[in-house]
């Protein structure tokens, strides 16, 4: 089942703060988020992991609710390079696969 | 090598021709995952790899599509009898293992069929 992202799409200025969500009706073991510009591959933010480990990009920050099955990425003071589409990429106890979510794009004005 | 290669960056097929696409993971990763993103722009998976074997195939459209890793080869991807709705962005991506590393995407292969 794939997981389920909100807001489908946001518009920041420069500075401004963002929070991208991500839900999942499965039991997760992890959480990996992505950011795709726009005819490039996606780029690696930050894995959540069931009991708290996280490893990921200094200026990006998530959450990982485990028992609602629900993580959140934080875009604080917004600059011109994040915009993109971000996609959360969850992966169950069993098997390898990441499902993605359907995408939000981001993007910050000057 | 450090990056995930895709070849070729862009295909065209008329329907009812072959496509086949080559990913070569970065060396020292055991898990090949191939995606196939729409205009929609989402991620449907395909297929994964642990080494040259099926590691799991649930998203392959079994009639058309087949994939392989075999050793000291890229892997690929290939497609039967390309029908229209196959036009789309093929990635593949790499990782050492799957619980607590990141997969890193190619740059994925834009097939067009005609």
């Amino acid at each position: 089942q794939q997981p389920v992202q909100s807001p489908q799409a946001v518009i920041l200025r420069e500075g401004e703060d963002a929070v991208i969500n991500c839900s999942s009706s499965k039991a997760l073991y992890s959480v990996h988020w992505y950011r795709q510009k726009h005819g490039e591959a996606p780029v690696f933010l930050m894995i959540l992991l069931k009991g708290g480990e996280q490893k990921g990009h200094d200026k990006i920050s998530a959450s990982f609710n485990e028992k609602k099955q629900q993580s959140s990425l934080y875009l604080t003071a917004s600059q011109l390079s994040y915009s993109g589409t971000y996609f959360c990429g969850t992966r169950g106890a069993a098997g390898n696969k990441l499902t993605f979510g359907g995408g939000t794009r981001v993007l910050v004005k000057p | 090598g450090e990056e995930v290669a895709q070849t070729p960056k862009h295909l065209v097929r008329g329907e009812g021709q072959k496509a086949k696409l080559y990913c070569a993971p970065i060396k020292g990763h055991s898990y090949v995952f191939w995606y196939q993103q729409v205009l929609k722009n989402e991620f449907k998976f395909l297929i994964s790899f642990q080494n040259e074997n099926v590691f799991d195939e649930t998203g392959m459209p079994k009639e058309r599509f087949s994939a392989k890793c075999l050793p000291n080869s890229p892997c690929s991807l290939e497609i039967q009898a390309t029908k229209l709705e196959d036009s789309a962005v093929y990635f593949c991506a790499s990782s050492q293992v799957t619980d607590h590393t990141e997969a890193f995407f190619g740059q994925g292969t834009r097939l067009t069929v005609v």
